[in-house]
């Protein structure tokens, strides 16, 4: 089956450690997000890259950090930097440069300060 | 950027339709608008998608007249498994960056 797989499910920080988040695809789409969700909140976005070695900041850049080396991955760094960074983490893929195709979520990561 | 506004909330019960409507009056002639639904611990799903006027699937229908300044979801005979976040997402080919409104939490009761 095609999907986004995200892994771990639960992940825990200690104080001053980065941690990374894995994103697959194996849907062959070119573009890909981050998103940081939380609680009762909406998504908001991260990064995102549209092809292999490029990426953009979203709105919410600091403290993170992303690589785009392989197509079907793309994953993201929570460094130290992110003083708060606990929350639902969601990655999603669409196919780029096709204005009305919609994004595919994986189930997301959620990640707490020890 | 498209920028989307939403209500926060909406209660319904089981049978009734279910109305949401987001409003985007900066939406680019590139946009589409595109409807998910989270449920909690979940990544969102796609419902529904349209470019104008009127879009029906087995699930939902989108209503957008034709100024484009806002849309509708319209949910039929909602069920307590439809208790859910729904958000609206306008965004298109420009730059890629798709992002997400605050969304629409519905409390379906009994």
């Amino acid at each position: 089956d095609g999907g986004i797989t995200q892994s771990p499910k639960y992940l825990f920080r200690k104080e001053g450690q980065n941690v990374t988040l894995s994103c697959e695809q194996n849907l062959n789409h070119d573009a890909m997000y981050w998103y940081r969700q939380d609680p009762g909140q909406g998504l908001r976005l991260i990064y995102y890259s549209q092809i292999v070695n490029d990426f953009q900041k979203g709105d919410i850049a600091e403290g993170y950090s992303v690589s785009r080396e392989k197509k079907e991955s793309f994953p993201l760094t929570v460094t130290s930097a992110q003083k708060n960074p606990t929350a639902f983490y969601l990655c999603a893929s669409r196919i780029a440069g096709q204005g009305g195709e919609p994004q595919h979520f994986g189930d997301g990561t959620r990640l707490s300060i020890l | 950027l498209a920028k989307t506004t939403q209500p926060i909330s909406m209660d319904s019960y089981e049978g009734q339709e279910v109305n949401i409507t987001c409003s985007h009056n900066n939406i680019a002639t590139n946009d589409y608008i595109t409807w998910y639904q989270q449920f909690p611990s979940q990544g969102p799903r796609f419902i529904i998608q349209g470019y104008k006027t009127k879009v029906t699937n087995e699930v939902a229908s989108l209503f957008i007249p034709a100024d484009r300044k806002s849309s509708t979801l319209s949910l039929p005979r909602v069920s307590l498994s439809d208790t859910a976040v729904y958000y609206c997402l306008v965004g298109g080919y420009a730059g890629n960056m798709l992002t997400f409104g605050g969304g629409t939490r519905l409390m379906v009761k009994p």
